[in-house]
């Protein structure tokens, strides 16, 4: 089945400095990507919409500036947490659209954890 | 994105025992989506539901999108102790993005 791949799985962090999570969709195309944030012991919650060779759109609260993506090919799209702060501590998870099928696959998530 | 509540928020059962969760929202979804979550990992799709009443199984899972298109439950039969997970309905109406439920954790004691 179709497979998407985020790395890393884990990263441990100072705080003020940058982290980058890749999404790779490994046998499908994915013109739409997601990036969502897990609390503990809460539910996923939508962060951005990833367009490949567009803008990402941003849900509310969330800041652009902070959490920048990039979706520059059809099977990768990166988010990287800029200054990273403890706050931003959580499970990042992605998933990615097949453009043929419309079907959504999950990335096995990254946990972040900034000290 | 749309609010879901899914209930129970946890379930403490014994093997063998059937499970039963459920959805609703506050609008009508043109899918519905019943994931499994584990600790330290995404989500992992259980059931697809793309047709309002449609019943569907996966072994000893079973789900139904709702006549009303803005609800749906997932039936677990004969829970067994690798059922132990955080169940999550997810869904989406005109969009591309999945609004997710808050999840049901599930204990199965053996």
């Amino acid at each position: 089945g179709a497979v998407v791949s985020q790395h890393p799985s884990r990263v441990i962090c100072k705080s003020g400095t940058s982290v980058k999570i890749e999404c790779r969709s490994l046998d499908f195309q994915a013109t739409t990507m997601f990036w969502y944030r897990q609390f503990p012991k809460q539910s996923l919650m939508l962060m951005a919409t990833s367009n490949e060779g567009s803008k990402a759109t941003y849900e509310q609260g969330v800041e652009k500036d902070k959490f920048l993506i990039n979706h520059a090919s059809l099977t990768l799209s990166t988010l990287t947490v800029t200054s990273a702060h403890p706050e931003d501590s959580s499970f990042y998870i992605c998933s990615a659209r097949d453009a043929v099928n419309e079907k959504l696959f999950f990335g096995s998530g990254t946990q972040l954890s900034v000290l | 994105g749309q609010q879901l509540n899914q209930s129970p928020q946890s379930m403490f059962i014994q093997e063998g025992e059937d499970v039963s969760m459920n959805c609703t929202s506050s609008s009508i979804f043109n899918t519905w989506l019943w994931y499994k979550q584990e600790p330290g990992e995404g989500p992992v799709l259980l059931i697809a539901l793309y047709k309002a009443g449609e019943l569907t199984s996966n072994g000893r899972l079973t789900a139904q999108f709702g006549i009303t298109r803005k609800d749906s439950f997932l039936n677990i039969s004969a829970s067994i102790p690798s059922d132990v997970g955080i169940y999550f309905c997810a869904g989406h109406d005109s969009g591309y993005a999945l609004n997710f439920g808050k999840g049901t954790s599930l204990l199965v004691t053996p």
